[in-house]
């Protein structure tokens, strides 16, 4: 079974631009998360969907969006992006309906930097 | 507000060694999960161990296991017979309705 993908791995942005990260969540698994991980920060939650439902979002400003399709893949964008957005983001599924109790799948993650 | 502290940020360790990582949480919730995860060089977050804090039994699994504590809100996970391949950032982290993760430990494994 394939794993979590995501796409890009890389990413190179300017200030004041958009971004928008992909994710594919192990096949049958509808719980998609998102998380930010920084040195100084550690992983921070950003947001939960699960059957195109956003079920749970973390503590980041409105230019953090996302969303998920039927077929469970999610997307997140970034808008207008500030130099704090450099940072690795991580895509995770889950079987279950909320990731809270059950084991999560990361992906490999998507490198943004933000020059 | 919920928060996760794993106050060792570096250990290292002697291959076949035992080596201890600790982590403390607050939380006034009864009912929540506990993980480890493990993110090797390579970045893929895998889990190591998940304990459920209404069980009073701590979980284990092979070289694995923690040390529950809930009424210190305390949740160290020991490794036994380190291996190289036990190299990694390691992530505590609490769950109620949504997952809050610790900073980190990483690990060094000393051959």
């Amino acid at each position: 079974k394939a794993g979590v993908t995501q796409t890009p791995r890389y990413l190179i942005k300017t200030r004041g631009q958009q971004v928008t990260l992909s994710c594919s969540p192990i096949s049958g698994h509808r719980s998609v998360s998102w998380y930010q991980q920084t040195p100084g920060q550690g992983l921070q939650f950003l947001f939960e969907y699960f059957s195109e439902t956003q079920r749970n979002k973390g503590n980041f400003p409105g230019r953090f969006s996302g969303r998920q399709f039927s077929n469970s893949r999610s997307e997140m964008n970034v808008s207008t992006l500030e130099l704090g957005d450099s940072a690795l983001y991580l895509c995770a599924s889950s079987l279950a309906v909320s990731s809270s109790y059950n084991e999560q799948f990361f992906g490999p993650g998507t490198r943004l930097t933000v020059l | 507000a919920q928060t996760v502290t794993q106050s060792q940020p570096e250990m290292s360790v002697q291959e076949a060694e035992t080596v201890t990582l600790s982590c403390t949480y607050d939380t006034s919730e009864s009912d929540y999960y506990l993980f480890w995860y493990k993110q090797p060089p390579s970045r893929q977050m895998i889990l190591v161990i998940r304990q459920e804090a209404y069980k009073q039994q701590n979980a284990t699994e092979n070289r694995f296991s923690v040390n529950f504590q809930k009424a210190a809100k305390s949740f160290s996970l020991k490794i036994s017979d380190s291996q190289l391949g036990d190299a990694a950032m390691y992530f505590c982290a609490y769950s109620y309705d949504k997952i809050i993760f610790g900073k980190g430990t990483r690990l060094h494994i000393l051959p």
